[in-house]
């Protein structure tokens, strides 16, 4: 069964400074990898999605993640924070025999001034 | 893109009634979706598989019985809380599609308090 460890519950980073969420999952079958982002009492907004193709994928709002088989990992990055960038973010797996999306437990990102 | 609307956004409930939450698909038809609970600064677990026109596929733990999922048409999946006690209160998402090449696309959650 597949799985998702998101290393850090919470990460805190200065406005302006280098964002890394960790990701690492377990999965049977070549997996399906994602990142959503969640705000405050609503639901989830994709940033990202890996499927099989190009191993760093590139998202919305300057987030991108790179898909490493060897390690296991998909990590979320973005090269300058902004204040906007706060909020809870999930890695998810999904393998490509059924839509079902396992979410890890969420990484909340604070930004500070 | 594609939209996943909720119904209600939020609901309080007394213990021991039923609540029932709408998950529609609004410009696609998905023979599948999703139900997901997400406790305060939680991670969202999923709780079933709605399959239209045929039973729902829980996830172990979820009591079928309590969580009554009904996915009567390619654009409607309905979620009841039955007799809903206040450890039932959550954010309930539902989702849908998903996969390979499509976008899952997530409704905008439902608060369920039961006091």
């Amino acid at each position: 069964a597949q799985s998702v460890t998101q290393l850090g519950s919470h990460v805190s980073v200065s406005e302006g400074a280098l964002v890394l969420l960790r990701c690492n999952y377990s999965s049977s079958v070549p997996p399906y990898l994602f990142w959503y982002v969640q705000y405050p009492n609503q639901g989830l907004q994709l940033l990202l999605k890996y499927t099989s193709a190009a191993t760093l994928v590139k998202g919305i709002n300057g987030f991108e993640a790179e898909f490493k088989k060897s390690e296991t990992s998909f990590h979320l990055t973005k090269p300058s924070a902004h204040m906007s960038d706060a909020a809870e973010y999930f890695c998810a797996v999904s393998e490509s025999r059924d839509d079902k999306i396992i979410f890890g437990k969420g990484t909340r990102l604070h930004i500070l001034p | 893109g594609a939209v996943v609307s909720q119904h209600p956004s939020w609901v309080i409930c007394k213990s021991g009634t039923s609540v029932k939450i709408e998950c529609r698909s609004l410009d696609f038809q998905a023979t599948t979706m999703f139900w997901y609970r997400q406790f305060p600064k939680q991670s969202l677990m999923l709780m079933a598989t709605s399959n239209e026109g045929s039973k729902a596929t829980y996830e172990q733990g979820v009591e079928k019985d309590k969580f009554l999922i009904n996915h009567a048409s390619l654009t409607l999946s309905t979620l009841t809380v039955t007799s809903a006690h206040p450890e039932d209160s959550s954010f309930y998402i539902c989702s849908a599609g998903g996969g390979a090449n499509t976008e899952a696309f997530f409704g905008q959650g439902t608060r369920l308090t039961v006091v």
